[in-house]
């Protein structure tokens, strides 16, 4: 079985240019999550989708950052435009029952951002 | 503010011994708590979890403690082996918040 792919692994672009990251969750898992990591916050969440439906963009930092999901199989997180601070690994990550804790995340193996 | 808090950023042990990594949350409304294990160039995977109804969840090598009272958890790896070595990260959950993960901690376990 197929986990939870991500692409690019590594993107590199500078300040300024428009940046689209993919995910494709783990077929029948009807909650996906993005999340970023850095050294200095450790793993944040972004924003959490449940039945493609966006629950909760708290995490999101700033309207650079937009999220969507148009179908079950299928993510973008987009940063436009990108600066460098936004350099950091972001991960996907889906789950099956859509609750926040209960129930296991399961993460794509990321894409590394570089933004000079 | 962070609510769940690792604060041990990393930790060294020889193989065949005990591996105890710490978290400590602040958020009473937590009542789900899982392990994660972090490869270099990989996403994190689950390693075990604890419900707040029980202090202890058993899985092979890896035992996970819960004292909600001092709102403390612990990871025991026994034996260690050199392939744990690994970024752990602890997380948390409950009542309507989101998963929210430690830090990680960096485990070397040194042959």
């Amino acid at each position: 079985d197929a986990g939870v792919i991500q692409s690019p692994r590594h993107e590199v672009t500078e300040m300024g240019q428009e940046v689209t990251l993919r995910c494709k969750p783990i077929s029948g898992h009807n909650s996906l999550f993005w999340y970023r990591q850095t050294m200095m916050r450790g793993l944040e969440l972004l924003i959490y989708f449940n039945n493609n439906v966006p629950i909760d963009d708290s995490g999101m930092p700033e309207d650079r950052f937009s999220a969507k999901m148009p179908n079950a199989s299928f993510s973008t997180l987009k940063i436009q435009p990108s600066e460098p601070r936004d350099s950091a690994v972001y991960f996907c990550a889906s789950s099956a029952l859509g609750t926040w804790g209960g129930d296991t995340q399961y993460f794509g193996p990321g894409t590394r951002l570089t933004v000079l | 503010d962070q609510q769940v808090k690792q604060n041990s950023p990393s930790l060294s042990v020889q193989e065949g011994r005990i591996s105890i990594l710490n978290c400590d949350y602040t958020n009473s409304m937590f009542d789900y708590f899982l392990w994660y294990k972090k490869y270099p160039a990989e996403g994190p995977t689950f390693l075990i979890s604890i419900s707040s109804i029980k202090d202890k969840n058993e899985d092979g090598r890896f035992t996970v403690f819960l004292n909600k009272s001092a709102k403390h958890l612990s990871l025991h790896i026994v034996p260690s082996q050199p392939g744990d070595s690994a970024v752990y990260f602890c997380a948390a959950s409950g009542g309507n918040t989101p998963l929210v993960f430690g830090k990680g901690t960096r485990l070397s376990v040194i042959a």
